[in-house]
């Protein structure tokens, strides 16, 4: 079965320092990869997407990059962290095609201090 | 881009009583519809989803929604809760891309 990890779970970091956020899932091959950051009251809010090895597509600019090494690796980075970047951030995956399921990760509580 | 309306932020139901949690969308074309379930301490996970043919869907733990394209709503129903569904909603839409569009859920407390 497909599995999907999310590390650190919890980071808390000073502003302007880099962040390093990893997410890879076992058990499937060359699915789509999504990063989400999820704020209270606000939903989720799609920040990267990954259909392959080294393609990127950003949906909001911030300053924040996403980066996919592997196929079933997906890693999230910041070269300086902004207080307005703290939040919950979710990795998810799915087989590929708008009618797929996504399925999430546990996700990593960041909190920039 | 498509986007996605939960109006109501929190609700507090007693076990047993009837749910409806309203969802609205906007975008012209061809939808496909999901709602998702963050349960206390738990991975957010699918509840339930529709792309094509009837329009009621069934979900897990007797969760229910219905599609109608004239009013571009998916609302969630379950005849009866639980204090298990205690859990915040999420309805999302997909317009044949790689965007996936969220509402800001819903929180919903059930009293024992």
């Amino acid at each position: 079965s497909q599995t999907i990890h999310q590390w650190p779970a919890t980071l808390v970091q000073p502003v302007g320092s880099p962040l390093s956020l990893e997410c890879t899932v076992e058990g499937t091959s060359n699915p789509n990869l999504y990063w989400y950051r999820q704020a209270a009251g606000r939903g989720l809010q799609l920040l990267f997407y990954s259909v392959g090895i080294g393609q990127i597509s950003s949906e909001v600019p911030q300053n924040l990059s996403a980066s996919r090494p592997q196929d079933r690796q997906f890693i999230l980075s910041s070269k300086k962290l902004l207080l307005s970047d703290s939040g919950f951030y979710l990795c998810a995956w799915s087989s590929g095609g708008a009618t797929d399921t996504q399925y999430f990760g546990p996700g990593t509580r960041l909190t920039v201090l | 881009a498509q986007s996605v309306s939960q109006h109501n932020h929190h609700v507090i139901l007693s076990e047993a009583a009837s749910l409806e949690l309203g969802c609205n969308y906007s975008y012209g074309g061809t939808v496909n519809l999901f709602w998702y379930v963050q349960y206390p301490g738990q991975h957010l996970q699918l509840l339930l989803k529709y792309f094509s043919g009837d329009p009621l869907v069934k979900g897990i733990k007797g969760f229910e929604a219905e599609f109608i394209k004239s009013k571009f709503s998916f609302n969630l129903r379950k005849p009866s809760v639980q204090w298990s569904d205690t859990a915040e909603y999420f309805c999302a839409v997909n317009a044949g891309n790689n965007d996936m569009r969220f509402g800001a859920g819903t929180r919903l407390t059930v009293k024992p």
